[in-house]
C-alpha cells in the first residue's frame, strides 16, 4: 500500500494552460505539504495544511491554489502555467507538526512546452 | 543571509568504508535537523531526526551529529554498501508549532563503489 500517492507522475503541457495535481495519504496524518524541487535539486516548501486548514503559504504566486477537501487529500491547481513552473512537485505528510518525520510521494514531473 | 550548504560535489567511496556527509548552515536557529535519502525519480525518505539538545543519534549503520555552536551536522554511514548510493538531504526544522517547517539543503550524492 502506497503511503503518499500523487497523480499524475508526469505532466507535459503548454504554457498558459491550467492543470491539477492530486495527492492522497493513507497514514492518518494531520499535516500535508506541497514542495517544489527545481533543476538544481533544491526542495522548497510551498504550502502546508493542518486538518484542512492552510498554515503555511511561502510567497507562492497566486496562480498556485491548493485545496484540501479532507485531511487525507491535498490537491494543487495551477493556472496560466509558465515556463518557470517546470519542476518536480512533491506532496508530503506528517503526523502533526513539521518537525515530525515527513513522508513523501514520488513526485509529479511537470514540463511546460 | 540564511544559507544551508551541503557538499555539492559527489562523494565517491569504496565499499566497506565510512561515508561522512556535511551539512552547514548560517543565520538559522533550528530546533531539529533531519536527514533524508532520495533515489533518482523517487521522493525523499526519512532517515534520522536529531534535536538541538542532542549531540548524536544512531540507527543501525547510520550516525548523525549536531553541533549548534559550529552550526553543523555530520552524517555518517559505516560499512558502506553499493546500495547506499543515493542523494542525501539535510533539512533544518525551523519555526514552532504548526508553522514550523523544514528548510532543505541541495543534497550530496554518494556513490559507493564495489
Amino acid at each position: 500500500d502506497t503511503a503518499v500517492s500523487q497523480t499524475p507522475k508526469y505532466l507535459v503541457t503548454q504554457m498558459g494552460n491550467d492543470k491539477s495535481i492530486k495527492c492522497e495519504q493513507n497514514l492518518g496524518h494531520d499535516t500535508m505539504y506541497w514542495y517544489k524541487q527545481d533543476s538544481k535539486k533544491f526542495l522548497k516548501i510551498m504550502f502546508s495544511y493542518n486538518n484542512k486548514e492552510l498554515i503555511i503559504n511561502e510567497t507562492v504566486p497566486n496562480r498556485f491554489s491548493p485545496k484540501s477537501p479532507d485531511k487525507a487529500h491535498l490537491n494543487l491547481h495551477i493556472n496560466s502555467l509558465e515556463l518557470g513552473d517546470s519542476a518536480v512537485y512533491f506532496c508530503a505528510s506528517s503526523r502533526n507538526r513539521a518537525h515530525q518525520p515527513q513522508h513523501f510521494g514520488d513526485g509529479t514531473r511537470l514540463s511546460i512546452l | 543571509s540564511q544559507k544551508i550548504e551541503q557538499n555539492s560535489e559527489a562523494l565517491n567511496i569504496q565499499e566497506g568504508k565510512t561515508a561522512t556527509l556535511t551539512c552547514n548552515y548560517t543565520n538559522y536557529s533550528p530546533a531539529y535537523l533531519q536527514w533524508y535519502r532520495q533515489d533518482p525519480g523517487r521522493g525523499p525518505v526519512f532517515l534520522l531526526l536529531i534535536r538541538e539538545n542532542e549531540k548524536e543519534k544512531r540507527k543501525e549503520r547510520l550516525k548523525v551529529t549536531f553541533d549548534t555552536t559550529l552550526k553543523q551536522s555530520l552524517f555518517h554511514i559505516t560499512a558502506s554498501q553499493p546500495a547506499d548510493s543515493a542523494t542525501y538531504l539535510c533539512a533544518l526544522g525551523v519555526g514552532s508549532g504548526n508553522t514550523g517547517k523544514l528548510i532543505f539543503g541541495q543534497g550530496t550524492t554518494l556513490q559507493v563503489k564495489p
